[in-house]
This record gives structure tokens, C-alpha cells and sequence, in this order.
């Protein structure tokens, strides 16, 4: 059963990188790793998502090291607006060959004036 | 492109009563997934559907419970006879893959159960 641990919640200052940490020690050989955020209210957005090393888009990075049983969501420079839940997500496999997804507890971020 | 499309917003029964929760998923996107998510907690998977196939639906309660997606319109989230714990946000996600966790989410239905 895949299963994600994450801190729980963390604070930072604004114009800080953040860097949160999640555990994967199970996932699936041919798995990917998703990050979402959360706004109370609203639904998860996709932030990234990787496979291996490392990615990068517009609003963040993704570290994945050799073994890929963590990953490292990296936020340049936050701000208030980045106060939110952030969940990694990885699959569960099926016997149909396809994957649930289960989200972990999440880390609730919150960024400081 | 439309998003995933879920409605209503909001919605208010009393005990006993019935709950639909209906979800559209993104064009061309043929798998569904519903959670249910309780204030200041995680997102808790209840069913993956495919189009007119349950494909896993350990997360859901055995009674009262049920989902749907059909061959053609909206995927159902039914819940029978509704009690005050049943009150919650009810998400739903959808891919056009069925390996890939990138899910998109609708804007969830808030269920109150007076």
C-alpha cells in the first residue's frame, strides 16, 4: 500500500525558499510523484509532478534522488499567497494495472510578513 | 476547455434524506475519482471509476453509499439516507490516463446534513 509521509506543517518568511520533504519508501517502480496545493475551499491544484532528478517549472522544483523514495518540493521565494496544504501524491497499484491515489496528511505551509 | 465541472456547490439535507453529488469530468478524460474531505483534514480517496466501471471502491462505506459513472453524462456520488456525519467537501478528480497522478480537481460540493 503506497503511503506518503510529510511534515505535518511549517512556517516560513516571505521571500524564503521552502523546501518540503515527503516519503515515499513504496512507491511503484513505474510511478510517478505528483505535488498538489491546497486553498481552503477549493479542490487540489497540480503543481509538478517527476519521475526522477530533477524538474522545474514556472512556480516550483522537484527533486527526486536515485533510490526515489522522498522527494523534495522546492518554493522560490514565497509569499503570502503560498499559504496553503501542500500533499505529494503517488499510486497505489491495482491487479486492473491502473493506480488509486491516496493522499497522505499534507504539509500546511504558512508564510509570515 | 472546461475544467472538471461539479455541482451543486452546496447542499443542504436533513437526516434521511438523499444526497446527489454529481461530477463532469475534463473533456476526453474517461477516469473519475471522489474524496471526501472533513475540515482541517486530508483529502480521503472513496472511488475510481472508468466509464460505466467501478474499479476500486475500498474507501467507500458498504451501506448507503454508492457511485456511478455511466456511459454517457455525469459521474453520481449517491449517498442514502444522510446522517450529520456525512457532512463534508466532496471532491472530484479526473485523468485520461489511468498511470499518471495528474489529477484535476473540480471545486468540490459542500454537503450540510441538518
Amino acid at each position: 500500500l503506497a503511503k506518503t509521509t510529510q511534515p505535518i506543517s511549517m512556517d516560513s518568511y516571505e521571500g524564503q525558499e521552502v523546501n518540503i520533504t515527503c516519503s515515499h519508501n513504496n512507491i511503484a517502480t513505474n510511478d510517478y510523484i505528483t505535488w498538489y496545493q491546497q486553498f481552503p475551499s477549493q479542490g487540489p491544484r497540480f503543481i509538478i509532478q517527476g519521475y526522477k532528478t530533477k524538474v522545474t517549472n514556472e512556480v516550483a522544483s522537484l527533486f527526486i534522488p536515485a533510490d526515489r523514495k522522498s522527494s523534495t518540493l522546492s518554493l522560490p521565494r514565497v509569499s503570502l499567497s503560498d499559504t496553503a496544504v501542500y500533499y505529494c501524491l503517488v499510486g497505489d497499484p491495482l491487479e486492473s494495472g491502473t493506480y488509486k491515489y491516496i493522499f497522505g496528511t499534507g504539509t500546511r505551509l504558512k508564510v509570515l510578513a | 476547455n472546461a475544467g472538471v465541472m461539479q455541482n451543486p456547490r452546496h447542499l443542504v439535507r436533513r437526516r434521511g434524506q438523499e444526497a446527489r453529488l454529481r461530477c463532469s469530468p475534463m473533456k476526453g478524460h474517461s477516469h473519475v475519482y471522489w474524496y471526501r474531505q472533513l475540515p482541517e483534514e486530508g483529502l480521503k480517496f472513496m472511488v475510481y471509476l472508468q466509464k460505466e466501471n467501478i474499479i476500486d471502491e475500498s474507501g467507500m462505506p458498504k451501506e448507503r453509499f454508492s457511485a456511478e459513472f455511466p456511459k454517457e453524462g455525469p459521474s453520481i456520488l449517491r449517498i442514502q439516507q444522510v446522517v450529520r456525519g456525512d457532512s463534508a467537501a466532496y471532491f472530484c478528480a479526473s485523468s485520461d490516463t489511468a498511470t499518471n497522478e495528474k489529477l484535476f480537481f473540480g471545486s468540490g460540493t459542500q454537503l450540510s446534513v441538518l
